[in-house]
C-alpha cells in the first residue's frame, strides 16, 4: 500500500458527460502529479500540483482542469468526455516539489462509452 | 516524440536466471532515472533509481546500470525468481524541465517462468 488513494476505482460514463477523480497523497507529502496510461501507451505526465499551485504542465487537454485543496487533496477533472479519453488515471504525490520518487495510487479507470 | 525508450514489448526468462531490461532515451537533460514495477490492477511502485553522476546502482538482486554516452540504461535482476512477472516501466526526470515530472517508457511485460 503507498499510501495514496484514488477514488472512485472504476468509472463508466457516456461521451459528453464531465467526471472528477480524486486523490489524496501520502500524509505529509506537498506534491501531487496526475498521469494518463491509455492503451499500450506509457504513462503520461498531465499535471503536477504543490502545496495548493499549479507546479507543471504537461500533456494535458483544455477539456481537463486540476486542483489542490487546502487539505492537500487533488481532484482532475474531466470534460466534454470522447471515447479516447477512456484511460487508467494515476495519482502520485511525493514530500516536495523536488523529488524524483513518486508514490502511485492505484488508479481510476475511466471507460467513456 | 518518445524520449524515453523500452523497445522490447515483453521478455521471458527462467527462474533463477538473469533478466535483462532496456531503456533509451534522447533527452540530454535527464539526470535522473528510475525503474517502476506495475502489477495488473494495482498502480506503479518504486524499485530503483540512479543519478547521472553514477554508472550502477544495486539493491538487493536488482542492479540498474547507466552509459550516459549511449544514453541507455538497464536494469538486471538476479536471480529472477516467479513473482517479479510485472510490467517494468523506465522512467527519466531532468532539473532542467523546471519540474520533477517523470517522463515514462511504455513498459516491458516481464514472465518468470518456474
Amino acid at each position: 500500500d503507498s499510501g495514496v488513494t484514488q477514488t472512485p476505482k472504476h468509472l463508466i460514463t457516456a461521451t459528453g458527460q464531465r467526471v472528477t477523480l480524486r486523490c489524496s497523497p501520502r500524509s505529509g507529502d506537498l506534491s501531487v502529479y496526475w498521469y494518463q496510461q491509455s492503451l499500450d501507451q506509457g504513462l503520461q505526465f498531465l499535471i503536477q500540483y504543490y502545496n495548493g499551485e499549479e507546479r507543471a504542465k504537461g500533456n494535458i487537454l483544455e477539456r481537463f482542469s486540476a486542483q489542490q485543496f487546502p487539505d492537500l487533496h487533488s481532484e482532475l477533472n474531466l470534460s466534454s468526455l470522447e471515447l479516447g479519453d477512456s484511460a487508467l488515471y494515476f495519482c502520485a504525490s511525493s514530500p516536495s516539489g523536488g523529488d524524483t520518487e513518486a508514490f502511485f495510487g492505484q488508479g481510476t479507470r475511466l471507460t467513456v462509452v | 516524440d518518445q524520449q524515453v525508450k523500452q523497445n522490447s514489448p515483453s521478455l521471458s526468462v527462467q527462474e533463477g536466471r538473469i533478466s535483462i531490461l532496456n531503456c533509451d532515451y534522447t533527452n540530454s537533460m535527464f539526470d535522473y532515472f528510475l525503474w517502476y514495477k506495475k502489477y495488473p490492477a494495482e498502480g506503479p511502485t518504486f524499485l530503483i533509481s540512479i543519478s547521472s553522476i553514477k554508472d550502477k546502482n544495486e539493491d538487493g538482486r536488482f542492479t540498474v546500470f547507466l552509459n550516459k554516452s549511449a544514453k541507455h540504461l538497464s536494469l538486471h535482476i538476479v536471480p529472477s525468481q516467479p513473482g517479479d512477472s510485472a510490467v517494468y516501466f523506465c522512467a527519466a526526470s531532468g532539473s532542467g524541465a523546471g519540474s520533477y515530472q517523470l517522463t515514462f517508457g511504455k513498459g516491458t511485460k516481464l514472465s518468470v517462468i518456474p
